[in-house]
């Protein structure tokens, strides 16, 4: 069956723009994580949705960011006024169930010049 | 003192010997997770764990609750196995993870 699947794989956007990051979980999972890693950092996560609870934003690292999942579904990442410290893959994660493992798809590397 | 320490940060070993990475974390947990990063960057989980051990083919896992640290463990390594290994811990009550910073593993043939 299909995988986690992000969009776009890629993405380089000037210093000021928004950007939108795209997840698709696993069909029938619950639970969608956000995270990001920046060059030579580790991973850290950013926001958790599970079904229609109000999410867990503790992790984001400021208003700029912010987060949707629409229909329980597919799930959007939006960073404004994109500047150069957010380069980093941002990962997405799903599971069945809250406190389930986790299936992690490919990422989206955002470079911000 | 980051909440969730890993060593070593990196380990080359030849193909064939039995590999320990370590993890060791400063809080109360409910969960214990366990990754591999390949290169490339896709991120599998191996385990998750709250107590005792698990295995699954020449990979096991094993956590001590009391000691606050978890150990996975590689028999008959191959270079497939190359990657970088990264735990994860979950605590508070809540879905957060805070992850260590990973322990870089090198097979060579």
């Amino acid at each position: 069956g299909a995988g986690v699947s992000q969009s776009p794989s890629n993405k380089v956007t000037e210093k000021g723009k928004d950007v939108e990051l795209r997840c698709d979980p696993i069909s029938g999972h619950t639970a969608l994580y956000w995270y990001r890693q920046s060059l030579g950092q580790g991973l850290e996560f950013l926001i958790y949705f599970q079904g229609n609870s109000a999410p867990d934003k503790s992790g984001l690292p400021s208003d700029r960011f912010s987060a949707e999942r629409t229909g329980g579904s597919v799930s959007t990442l939006t960073i404004q006024r994109t500047q150069q410290e957010d380069s980093a893959v941002y990962l997405c994660a799903s599971s069945l169930l809250k406190s389930d493992t986790q299936y992690f798809g490919p990422g989206t590397r955002l470079t911000v010049l | 003192k980051n909440e969730v320490e890993q060593s070593p940060q990196n380990l080359t070993a030849q193909e064939g010997e039995f590999i320990t990475i370590n993890c060791s974390y400063s809080v109360g947990i409910s969960a214990l997770h366990w990754l591999q990063q390949h290169p490339g960057g896709g991120i599998v989980s191996l385990f998750m764990l709250s107590s005792g051990k698990k295995k699954h083919g020449r990979l096991i896992a094993t956590i001590n609750i009391q000691e606050k640290h978890s150990s996975l463990h590689i028999t008959a390594s191959h270079p497939r196995d190359s990657a970088v290994y990264i735990c994860a811990v979950r605590s508070g009550g809540n879905e957060k993870l805070t992850f260590g910073t990973g322990t870089r593993l090198t097979i060579i043939p």
